[in-house]
């Protein structure tokens, strides 16, 4: 059974720019979250989607969003990068969220210059 | 009350000892406790989980302890060895809430 694949696993970009990561969750999940997680800080709820839909959201700004496509994929879009939008974006998929097994990708590592 | 409150930051631990990293929590309605394992550029991995019907679990040299009263969780990993050096989240979950992480404990196993 494949794992969760996230891609690209590196990207770097400039201030300003957009960008997206895509996450595809191990076959029959249907939900998929997504986490930043900055140098030596814990992981960042950002949002999670289930069934195509946004069931939770944490406290990033608008410039985070993100979608869930009919096969469970999911990309997340960040839009006027700014320096501290450098990290480690992680997505984890599950059955279906809360109290089920999650697993994480592998990770996209975002830098902004 | 969503928190999950992790201790300590960071713990550094002789090879062959016990590391024991503790989490404690609010939300009586959490039914899901699980531990993820970390390592530097890599994402986290599920290590060991335990529910609230059971206080204790154990795979391999990892140990779940769970005290549903006092609302604490614990991880031991006996004979600790320095392949165990990561960072260690406990978390938190219960029906289709988003899973309540910890902020973290970093492990060194000194050789």
């Amino acid at each position: 059974k494949a794992g969760v694949t996230q891609t690209p696993r590196y990207l770097i970009k400039t201030r300003g720019q957009q960008v997206t990561l895509s996450c595809s969750p191990i076959s029959g999940h249907r939900s998929v979250s997504w986490y930043q997680q900055t140098p030596g800080q814990g992981l960042q709820f950002l949002f999670e989607y289930f069934s195509e839909t946004q069931r939770n959201k944490g406290n990033f700004p608008g410039r985070f969003s993100g979608r869930q496509f009919s096969n469970s994929r999911s990309e997340m879009n960040v839009s006027t990068l700014e320096l501290g939008d450098s990290a480690l974006y992680l997505c984890a998929s599950s059955f279906r969220g809360g109290n089920t097994e999650a697993f994480f990708g592998q990770g996209t590592r975002l830098t902004v210059v | 009350q969503q928190q999950v409150k992790q201790s300590p930051q960071s713990l550094i631990v002789q090879k062959g000892g016990i590391s024991i990293i503790n989490c404690a929590y609010e939300n009586t309605a959490f039914d899901y406790f699980p531990w993820y394992q970390q390592f530097p550029g890599k994402g986290p991995a599920l290590l060991i989980a335990i529910r609230p019907d059971v206080s204790e679990k154990k795979e391999g040299r990892f140990t779940i302890s769970f005290n549903k009263s006092a609302k604490q969780f614990s991880l031991h990993i006996m004979d600790s060895q320095p392949g165990d050096s990561a960072t260690y989240f406990c978390a938190a979950g219960t029906g289709f809430q988003k899973l309540v992480f910890g902020t973290g404990t970093r492990l060194l196993v000194s050789p």
